[in-house]
């Protein structure tokens, strides 16, 4: 089946733990991206990778960091995170835009 | 101004009406766009693409672009209460790496 999957589907953590969120996909796409969900303000980027080693900074990447080092999997790094990344995080891909984005299920996070 | 707007709502209609879902846009050059669905603590999924003027259909939804207007928008037929979501509209500008949403429109269909 293809999918996106991202790990994990909820995680609370404290303010400057290191977290990673997974993000695999087995579609073969070459264009991946993370996106963060707050109520009012939608879906908005924080980064995307067009290809395996290319990675570029979308609309809020401060305090995030991301690696493309296989095709499939695009992870997301918190080093540090801080309460105002408590967020509803979503991980997508496609075979280059314009084509339609496909989602994984999401990851709740809640940084105390 | 922001780049895709959409009316917050919620919009609420009957069972079985038409529900009409607008969406503006700011960039002239935006070729592709989207209209997704999202159920409350779920993930977005694809419900329509749209490319060129004119009207789309597929199923009980029709997708309307005016690119001299710069809106899109969706009309879903017969609204059932499984139609009750957060449509949210999306815009690629052309570029290889942006697609840009709206913050979405909440749909209610009641008995």
């Amino acid at each position: 089946e293809a999918q996106v999957t991202q790990n994990p589907r909820y995680l609370i953590t404290v303010t400057g733990k290191k977290l990673t969120v997974t993000c695999s996909q087995n579609m073969n796409h070459e264009y991946m991206s993370w996106y963060r969900q707050d109520p009012g303000l939608g879906l908005r980027q924080i980064y995307y990778s067009m290809n395996v080693e290319v990675t570029d900074k979308g609309d809020v990447p401060e305090g995030y960091k991301v690696s493309r080092k296989e095709k499939r999997n695009f992870p997301l790094i918190l080093e540090s995170p801080s309460p105002n990344q408590t967020s509803l995080y979503f991980c997508a891909s496609s075979s280059l835009l314009p084509s339609p984005l496909h989602f994984g299920n999401g990851t709740r996070l809640t940084v105390t | 101004q922001k780049e895709v707007e959409q009316n917050s709502g919620p919009l609420s209609v009957p069972e079985g009406a038409i529900a009409s879902l607008n969406c503006t846009y700011s960039d002239r050059g935006s070729q592709s766009f989207f209209w997704y669905r999202q159920y409350s603590g779920k993930s977005p999924e694809l419900i329509m693409s749209i490319y060129s003027n004119g009207d789309k259909e597929d199923g009980r939804f029709t997708a309307q672009l005016n690119k001299a207007s710069q809106y899109v928008s969706l009309l879903i037929r017969d609204s059932q209460p499984s139609d009750s979501a957060t449509y949210l509209c999306a815009v690629n500008t052309g570029t290889a790496s942006k697609l840009t949403f709206g913050t979405g429109t909440r749909l209610q269909v009641t008995l």
